[in-house]
C-alpha cells in the first residue's frame, strides 16, 4: 500500500516563527488534505490539494503531485497553532478513503 | 450549516458488552466514512458508504465491527463483545461526493474497561 510519511514529527517554536511542515506519499494519489487537530481533539480543515498552492491567511500549502509531496507553511506562529498537524492522501488505487500520516506535534511558546 | 455530529461524545464501557456509536453527516452529503485513533497516533480507515452502501469496508478490524447506515444520512457503528483494544476516539467524515473533501465530526471516545 501507500506511505505517508510527515515530517519532523516534533516541533516547537517561540511565538511569531515561521515553519515548514513536510510530507511525502509514495504512490501516486488523487487527493491530499492537510488537517490540524486542536487539543480538544477535533479535526479542523486546512486545505484540500491535490496540486498546486493555496493560501488562507497565515497558512500557505503546497502539493508537487509528480514528486509526491506536499508542504504546509505557517507563518508568524501563535500559540493557538499548537495541536498535531496530518497529511492525509486518497489512493488513486483505493477507494475515496483518506490515509493519514502520523502528522507533525506543534507546540508553539509564547 | 450545521457539521457533522457524533454521539455519544464519551462512553465508557465494560469489556464484553455492545456499544452503539452514532454519525449524523452534513445534509446532503452522499459519502459517509469511520476512521479510529487510537492515542497518540494517526486516524485509521474502518467503512466508507456511498449513499446507504458500503463499497468499502475493509477496514473493520474484526467481525464484532459492523455499521449501517439509513436514508443516505445517519450511520450507525456497532461494536459487539468490547474489548479492551476497542478503546479509542471513532471519528466520522463525510463529503459532497466520493473523493470529495471529507469533514470530520468530533469524535466519540471509546473507553473499554
Amino acid at each position: 500500500g501507500i506511505q505517508v510519511e510527515q515530517s519532523p514529527p516534533d516541533l516547537i517554536l517561540q511565538e511569531g516563527a515561521n515553519s515548514t511542515l513536510r510530507c511525502n506519499f509514495s504512490d501516486s494519489v488523487n487527493n491530499l488534505q492537510w488537517f490540524h487537530q486542536n487539543p480538544w481533539g477535533q479535526l479542523i480543515n486546512l486545505f484540500y490539494i491535490p496540486s498546486g498552492t493555496k493560501q488562507n491567511g497565515r497558512l500557505s500549502a503546497t502539493t508537487v503531485a509528480t514528486e509526491r509531496y506536499s508542504l504546509l507553511y505557517i507563518s508568524s506562529s501563535q500559540t493557538t497553532d499548537s495541536g498535531v498537524y496530518f497529511c492525509a492522501v486518497e489512493w488513486r488505487d483505493s477507494s475515496y478513503k483518506l490515509i493519514f500520516g502520523s502528522g507533525t506535534r506543534l507546540l508553539v511558546r509564547p | 450549516g450545521a457539521g457533522v455530529s457524533q454521539s455519544p461524545s464519551n462512553k465508557v464501557t465494560e469489556k464484553g458488552k455492545d456499544v452503539e456509536l452514532r454519525c449524523d453527516p452534513i445534509s446532503g452529503h452522499t459519502a459517509l466514512y469511520w476512521y479510529r485513533q487510537r492515542l497518540g497516533q494517526g486516524l485509521e480507515f474502518l467503512i466508507y458508504f456511498q449513499g446507504n452502501s458500503a463499497p468499502d469496508k475493509s477496514g473493520l478490524p474484526s467481525d464484532r465491527f459492523s455499521a449501517e447506515r439509513t436514508g443516505e444520512s445517519v450511520s450507525t457503528l456497532t461494536i459487539q463483545r468490547t474489548q479492551q483494544e476497542d478503546s479509542a476516539v471513532y471519528l466520522c467524515a463525510s463529503s459532497p461526493l466520493a473523493g470529495g473533501e471529507q469533514f470530520f465530526g468530533p469524535g466519540t471516545r471509546l473507553t473499554v474497561l
